[in-house]
């Protein structure tokens, strides 16, 4: 089975654009959520889709979104982007039925906001 | 609010020897604890999880203790190896809710010296 997936792997903004990320659940996988990962912070819950409906929300601004398409695949979105955005976004899968399911992590998208 | 705590930040361990990195959570209705190990340029693996309603549980030279009562688990790595080396984390979450919400715990860099 394949592992989940993240696109692009790498990406180079400036302050004030926006970024779309993508992210593909292993096959079978209903729930999607995405963290963000900095040194000073760690892993932090941005929002959790299930069945294309968000099902939790962490506490970051607006400018964060995300959605969840029929197949399971994910995107998130960060709009007018700022220096503090840099940092390693992961999305996890999980069969989502319930809180208790595993987990698994794809190797994340590399921001750098310049 | 939801919280957990990882100790210690750092761990060297030599080849051979044992490492145990503990964790403690804020929020009594948490009941899922995985652990996860973060390779350079990877994301995190889930290792081992436990679930409320059991103490301990093993998989080869990896265990995991859970004491619900003081609300803390720990991960105890034997007879460690080079390739141990690595960012370890714990998390929590509701397990019986509807959402596949984790916190995070800070992170342990463990080395393991040859």
């Amino acid at each position: 089975k394949a592992g989940v997936t993240q696109t692009p792997r790498y990406l180079i903004k400036t302050r004030g654009q926006q970024v779309t990320l993508s992210c593909s659940p292993i096959s079978g996988h209903r729930s999607v959520s995405w963290y963000q990962q900095t040194p000073g912070q760690g892993l932090q819950f941005l929002f959790e889709y299930f069945s294309e409906t968000q099902r939790n929300k962490g506490n970051f601004p607006g400018r964060f979104s995300g959605r969840q398409f029929s197949n399971s695949r994910s995107e998130m979105n960060v709009s007018t982007l700022e220096l503090g955005d840099s940092a390693l976004y992961l999305c996890a899968s999980s069969l989502g039925s319930t809180g208790a399911n595993e987990q698994f992590f794809g190797p994340g998208t590399r921001l750098t906001v310049l | 609010g939801e919280n957990v705590e990882q100790h210690p930040s750092t761990l060297s361990v030599q080849e051979g020897d044992s490492a145990v990195i503990k964790c403690t959570y804020s929020d009594s209705a948490s009941n899922y604890f995985p652990w996860y190990k973060q390779e350079l340029g990877k994301g995190p693996q889930l290792i081992i999880d436990i679930r409320s309603n059991v103490g301990e549980k093993k998989d080869q030279r990896i265990a995991v203790t859970l004491n619900k009562t003081a609300k803390h688990f720990s991960l105890h790595i034997t007879e460690t190896q080079p390739e141990d080396s690595a960012v370890y984390f714990c998390a929590a979450s509701h397990g019986s809710s509807n959402t596949g919400k984790l916190i995070f715990g800070q992170g342990t860099t463990l080395q393991v010296k040859p």
